[in-house]
């Protein structure tokens, strides 16, 4: 399966800044996603990263607050804008090829003081 | 409302015993992929079934897909402390756009 980083894994940041998280695929894959955990809890899909085009985000996100950048097949970025504590959550970056199962990141850590 | 109703969502056993964690639905899944999660790390494909009444064993880990496809389980013979962790289903269904939809989650906990 695909070995998939994200930089960084953790960070603490102050409330009204923002954060890039990046994923980065060591193969080219067709569908790349990223998700929202609280600890302890299951994961929620923020967006699903296309490559070239505007990123497909689920009810309750949207790109002013996420935006999100898939230049090519192997690497995405997820910003978080103006954090806010709430906002204080694991990122996951998850990658999927054609009839392939989902595989996931390790995750960032994220903080809002 | 969670497509994929998971239960229990908490288990602590001892080790030695055993454990059954269930993953229901309505919908029909083209298939259903179960993770284990562990702290700090993201989760970490176990196996993935396909068939209606599938039955696949991973060492101690047994999977079953309902015959018809709407729901699974998953037992664990003889817990050991290395099986805690969040255990998660997930499955594409035609509701889901193609798309993972996720169970809430089964945190297991095995005490020597």
């Amino acid at each position: 399966s695909a070995v998939i980083s994200q930089k960084p894994s953790r960070d603490i940041c102050q409330r009204g800044t923002s954060l890039t998280i990046q994923c980065q695929v060591d193969s080219q894959v067709t569908m790349m996603f990223w998700y929202r955990q609280q600890p302890g809890q299951s994961l929620t899909l923020i967006a699903t990263a296309n490559q070239g085009s505007e990123a497909t985000y689920e009810s309750g996100f949207v790109i002013d607050k996420f935006p999100i950048s898939r230049p090519n097949l192997t690497f995405s970025t997820l910003t978080v804008s103006n954090m806010s504590p709430e906002d204080s959550s694991i990122y996951l970056c998850s990658v999927r090829d054609a009839n392939q199962p989902q595989h996931f990141g390790d995750g960032t850590r994220l903080s809002i003081l | 409302t969670q497509l994929l109703e998971q239960s229990p969502q908490f288990l602590s056993i001892q080790e030695g015993e055993n454990l059954t964690v269930y993953c229901n639905s309505s919908s029909v899944f083209s298939s259903l992929q179960w993770y284990r999660q562990e702290p700090g790390e993201g989760p970490v494909l176990l196996v993935t079934v396909v068939t209606g009444g599938e039955v696949k064993k991973l060492k101690r880990l047994t999977f079953q897909f309902g015959d018809a496809r709407k729901d699974s389980s998953l037992h664990i013979t003889a817990a050991q402390p290395g099986d805690t962790g969040l255990y998660l289903c997930a499955g594409v269904s035609a509701d889901s756009w193609g798309k993972l939809q996720f169970g809430a989650g089964t945190q297991v906990v095995v005490t020597p």
